[in-house]
């Protein structure tokens, strides 16, 4: 079916390391992207999002970039910590479409 | 402001048996999104609705349907049960049909044995 890909479905780290999980978009119309975590036996939890018009948004120890050029999407985890451990899913959406395409997710597991 | 909520939280069935699930969006809501996910395949759009209408439906056979109210609460119907409906029923809600995030809730776990 559609879906947003994925270029690694698990990820190491070690605490207190950066991650980085990045992700390949097809449909150049998408306009709207966002990272969700997802802990076991709870649904998607919103990271952070970022719209076409930006290639760069910071939160809270996470930062998102876009390169539309190439249709890639990462979320960068400053300081990797026990709790991010998790699945981590990104999503692409349009503004004539109705429906958020999920990736497949990475895992990220983090070593203490 | 209470999250999305669904139920119930877990459910079991035999195959060609009929389930019906629940959602109840963030107050204010009126698009409702459901998902099916599953180990193999990820999560998978089923369909969403905005003001009791439907506007976009997944790849999902006709046994799979749903309904928004007038309260923007939401069910989705699975018939005739089969094996491979076993999974994770997320329902998510969101203020704007498009480019706004969806707020998740816990999911229905269905197992079809």
């Amino acid at each position: 079916g559609e879906s947003v890909g994925l270029h690694l479905p698990t990820l190491s780290v070690q605490e207190g390391d950066n991650s980085i999980i990045n992700c390949a978009y097809s449909n150049s119309a998408s306009d709207y992207f966002i990272w969700y975590k997802q802990e076991s036996g709870k649904g998607p939890q919103f990271i952070i999002d970022i719209r076409s018009n930006m290639d760069k948004r910071q939160g809270q120890r996470v930062t998102v970039l876009l390169n539309k050029t190439v249709k890639h999407l990462s979320l960068q985890i400053a300081a990797t910590q026990p709790g991010d451990s998790a699945v981590y899913f990104c999503a692409e959406n349009s503004e004539s479409s109705y429906k958020l395409i999920f990736g497949s997710g990475t895992r990220l597991l983090v070593r203490p | 402001k209470a999250g999305v909520t669904q139920t119930p939280r877990y459910l079991i069935k035999t195959r060609g048996q009929q389930v019906t699930l629940s959602c109840s969006p963030i107050s204010g809501h009126r698009s409702v999104s459901w998902y099916q996910q599953t180990p193999g395949q990820g999560l998978q759009f089923l369909f969403e609705y905005f003001s009791e209408t439907q506007r976009n439906k997944g790849n999902f056979p006709g046994r799979f349907s749903g309904r928004q109210f007038s309260n923007s609460r939401s069910e989705m119907n699975v018939s005739t049960l089969e094996l491979g409906d076993s999974a994770l029923y997320l329902c998510a809600s969101r203020g704007r049909p498009t480019n706004e995030k969806l707020f998740f809730g816990s999911g229905t776990q269905l197992s079809v044995l």
